[in-house]
């Protein structure tokens, strides 16, 4: 089984300035990872994901994130955020074999301050 | 691709009454998964199916809940009767696995359930 941990509930930023949001992730076998934004009112909507190769991920709205397998984390980090970038941020992780089920942390609030 | 249909996007029932949540997921995509989510708990995946058939109810959380999907593009959650514990937003999602790769889930966009 699989076990996800964030380790901030919500991290208040200045807008421009860069953001970390911690992910650690537990699991006997090899995993996919993910990031998921949900905005107010709205669905989950895929961030970026990491399957196999490159440990450094890039993906929408100049987000990106590396995957180290010897600190089972998964942190998400963006150089430099902007308002509309407060939202709720989830890490999900899934084992590579056997059921696709996605198991969520329990989010961070990323919230931007002019 | 309209992507994952949830329906109605919100619900207000008075309790005890039956509560029925509609999905329509993504063509192709061949597992489908229903979650809950609260202030207090987060994300809960309820259950979930492939080609159709359910595969892990183990988060149903009593017998007041079912869920079935008579064919691939067609879902329903219902809840009876219905509590005031029960108001949560409720999620669908699907997904592929195409190749033995997880490409993620998408998600629809949500019903708002309210029981007074």
């Amino acid at each position: 089984a699989q076990s996800v941990t964030q380790l901030d509930s919500q991290v208040p930023v200045f807008e421009e300035a860069p953001v970390e949001l911690r992910c650690n992730y537990s699991s006997s076998v090899s995993v996919y990872l993910f990031w998921y934004v949900q905005y107010p009112n709205q669905g989950l909507q895929l961030l970026l994901k990491y399957l196999s190769g490159s440990t450094l991920v890039k993906g929408i709205n100049g987000f990106e994130a590396e995957f180290n397998k010897s600190q089972t984390s998964f942190h998400l980090r963006k150089p430099s955020v902007h308002i509309s970038d407060t939202a709720e941020y989830f890490c999900a992780v899934s084992g590579v074999m056997g059921a696709q089920k996605l198991v969520f942390g329990q989010g961070t609030r990323l919230t931007i301050n002019p | 691709d309209a992507g994952v249909i949830q329906s109605p996007r919100h619900e207000v029932t008075e309790m005890g009454q039956e509560v029925t949540l509609r999905c329509k997921p993504i063509s192709g995509h061949d597992y489908l998964f229903w979650y809950r989510q609260t202030m207090m708990r987060g994300l809960e995946l309820l259950i979930y199916f492939n080609n159709n058939v359910p595969i892990d109810d183990s988060g149903m959380p009593e017998d007041r809940f079912s869920a079935k999907m008579p064919n691939a593009s067609f879902s329903t959650l219902k809840i009876q009767p219905s509590e005031p514990r029960d108001s949560a937003v409720y999620f669908c999602a699907s997904s592929s696995w195409t190749g033995g790769f997880s490409y993620g889930y998408t998600f629809g966009s949500g019903t708002r359930l309210t029981v007074v």
